[in-house]
C-alpha cells in the first residue's frame, strides 16, 4: 500500500521555463510536506517545507503547493537552470508514520 | 559538502555478518537521523537521536541498532545480514530535537553489498 505516489519517474524542461513537479499522497494525516534534491553519488538535499496547515510556501526559486483535499503536493522550479537536473523527492512526515518518501522523479533540464 | 560526515564510503561482506556504520554530524547538530535506499524499498527513514537519545524510530529492522554517543556520533550496527540488507546507507544531521521534519543536512552514505 503505496501512501505517497510521485507517478513521472522523469521529466526533462527547457531551461528557463517552469519546472512542475507532483507528488499525490492516499492520507490525511500528515503534518508536513517536503522536497528533497538527489544528485547521483551524494546525499539528498534538503529543498523547501510545507505545514499542513498551508497552502503554498516560497523559498526563492522554489515554491510549494499543498492541495489538501486533493491530496496533492506540487514543486515549482522557475526559471529552470542546469543545475537543477536531479532527482527529485517527496517527503511526507506524520507522528504516527514518522517520514515516508517518493519513488523519485528524475528531472532534465535541457540547453 | 554538507559538514556531515561517514565511515566508512564502501563496504563488503558476507550474509550473516556483522558491520558497523559511523556517522559524525555537522558541527552543533544535536539530532543524527539514518536512512536506508535500497532498489526495491527506495529511501527509508530508520531512527533518529537527539542528544544521546532516541528521539524518533521508522522502520528499522531489529538485526539493526544504533546509538549517539557523547560526542554525538552516531554508529548503525547492522547484524545478521542478508542480501536485501545491501543498499546506501545515508546519515543526516540537524540542530533541531523535532522529528525529521526539519531541514537536515546528509552525508554521502556508505555502500553495503552484503555477499
Amino acid at each position: 500500500d503505496q501512501q505517497v505516489k510521485q507517478n513521472s519517474p522523469s521529466l526533462s524542461v527547457q531551461e528557463g521555463r517552469i519546472s512542475i513537479l507532483n507528488c499525490d499522497y492516499t492520507n490525511s494525516m500528515f503534518d508536513y510536506f517536503l522536497w528533497y534534491k538527489k544528485y547521483p553519488a551524494e546525499g539528498p538535499t534538503f529543498l523547501i517545507s510545507i505545514s499542513s496547515i498551508k497552502d503554498k510556501n516560497e523559498d526563492g526559486r522554489f515554491t510549494v503547493f499543498l492541495n489538501k483535499s486533493a491530496k496533492h503536493l506540487s514543486l515549482h522550479i522557475v526559471p529552470s537552470q542546469p543545475g537543477d537536473s536531479a532527482v527529485y523527492f517527496c517527503a511526507l512526515y506524520s507522528n504516527a508514520s514518522k517520514i515516508i518518501f517518493g519513488s523519485g522523479t528524475r528531472l532534465s533540464i535541457q540547453p | 559538502d554538507s559538514g556531515v560526515t561517514q565511515t566508512p564510503k564502501h563496504l563488503i561482506t558476507a550474509t550473516g555478518q556483522r558491520v558497523t556504520l559511523r556517522c559524525s554530524p555537522r558541527s552543533g547538530d544535536l539530532s543524527v537521523y539514518w536512512y536506508q535506499q535500497s532498489l526495491d524499498q527506495g529511501l527509508q527513514f530508520l531512527i533518529q537521536y537527539y542528544n544521546g537519545e532516541e528521539r524518533a524510530k521508522g522502520n528499522i529492522l531489529e538485526r539493526f541498532s544504533a546509538q549517539q554517543f557523547p560526542d554525538l556520533h552516531s554508529e548503525l550496527n547492522l547484524s545478521s545480514l542478508e542480501l536485501g540488507d545491501s543498499a546506501l546507507y545515508f546519515c543526516a544531521s540537524s540542530p533541531y530535537s523535532g522529528g525529521p521534519y526539519n531541514e537536515q543536512f546528509f552525508g554521502p552514505g556508505t555502500r553495503l553489498t552484503v555477499l
